[in-house]
C-alpha cells in the first residue's frame, strides 16, 4: 500500500533555532517529492520539489533532501522565525496526477 | 486574482441539505484537482480533471459526491443529501498539464470550511 509516513506528528521549538522534518514514504512507482507549507487556515504551498535523481534542493531557510535508496526525506529549517509556525506536508508522486500526502508535522516557534 | 480561488469560504448547513462548492482554477491550467483534509488526516484525494473530462473518479466517497468542469475552467463540487462525516474542508489545486513524471507543481486554494449539523 502506497504510505507517506511523518514525523514527529507535532514539534515546539524557540525563534532562532534549526530544525528537522522527517518523511518515510513506501511509493511505487516514485515520480517526485514534494514539501509543502501549509499555515492555519490557507492551503497548502510548496516549498519544494525533488525528482528521483536529485539528493538536495533550497528553497532560502528550507533545505530538502531526498535519499531514494531508503525511501527518506527530511526538511531542515535553519534559523527558524515566528511566521515559520505552520504544518509541513510531505507529498509524494506515484505519476502524472497521483500524489499521495503524508499528515504533515505540526510546527509551532516560539519567542 | 492570480491564485486559486475557491467559494465560499466557510459553509455551514443542515444534515440532508446539498451543497455546491466551486473552483476557480489558475487561468491557463488545464489540470484541476479536489482533495478532503479532515482533522488530523493527510489530504485525501476525491477527483482529478484533465480539462472537461475526469479521467479519474475513484476518490469520490459516495455517489452523492459529483463534480463538474466547464469551459476548461471554473469546478463545482456537489455534496447531495450531506452527512456529518462530510464535514472537512475541501481543498481545490491546479496545474498545467501534468507530465509523466508528475513534476508540475500544484497550486492550491485556501479551501471551503465545510460543517454539517
Amino acid at each position: 500500500k502506497n504510505q507517506v509516513e511523518q514525523s514527529p506528528q507535532s514539534l515546539i521549538i524557540l525563534e532562532g533555532k534549526n530544525c528537522t522534518l522527517q518523511c518515510n514514504y513506501t511509493v511505487s512507482p516514485f515520480s517526485n517529492l514534494r514539501w509543502y507549507k501549509q499555515d492555519t487556515g490557507r492551503g497548502p504551498v510548496s516549498l519544494t520539489i525533488m525528482t528521483f535523481s536529485e539528493n538536495t534542493k533550497s528553497n532560502g531557510r528550507y533545505t530538502a533532501t531526498l535519499d531514494a535508496d531508503t525511501k527518506q526525506s527530511s526538511l531542515h529549517i535553519t534559523a527558524s522565525q515566528l511566521s515559520d509556525s505552520a504544518s509541513y506536508i510531505c507529498v509524494v508522486s506515484s505519476g502524472t496526477y497521483k500524489y499521495i500526502f503524508g499528515t504533515g508535522t505540526r510546527l509551532k516557534v516560539l519567542a | 486574482g492570480a491564485g486559486v480561488s475557491q467559494s465560499p469560504s466557510n459553509k455551514v448547513t443542515e444534515k440532508g441539505k446539498d451543497v455546491e462548492l466551486r473552483c476557480d482554477p489558475i487561468s491557463g491550467h488545464t489540470a484541476l484537482y479536489w482533495y478532503r483534509q479532515s482533522l488530523g488526516q493527510g489530504l485525501e484525494f476525491l477527483i482529478y480533471f484533465q480539462g472537461n473530462s475526469a479521467p479519474d473518479k475513484s476518490g469520490l466517497p459516495s455517489d452523492r459526491f459529483s463534480a463538474e468542469r466547464t469551459g476548461g475552467s471554473v469546478s463545482t463540487l456537489t455534496i447531495q443529501r450531506t452527512q456529518q462525516e462530510d464535514s472537512a474542508v475541501y481543498l481545490c489545486a491546479s496545474s498545467l498539464a501534468p507530465d509523466l513524471q508528475g513534476s508540475k507543481p500544484q497550486h492550491f486554494g485556501d479551501g471551503t470550511r465545510l460543517s454539517i449539523l
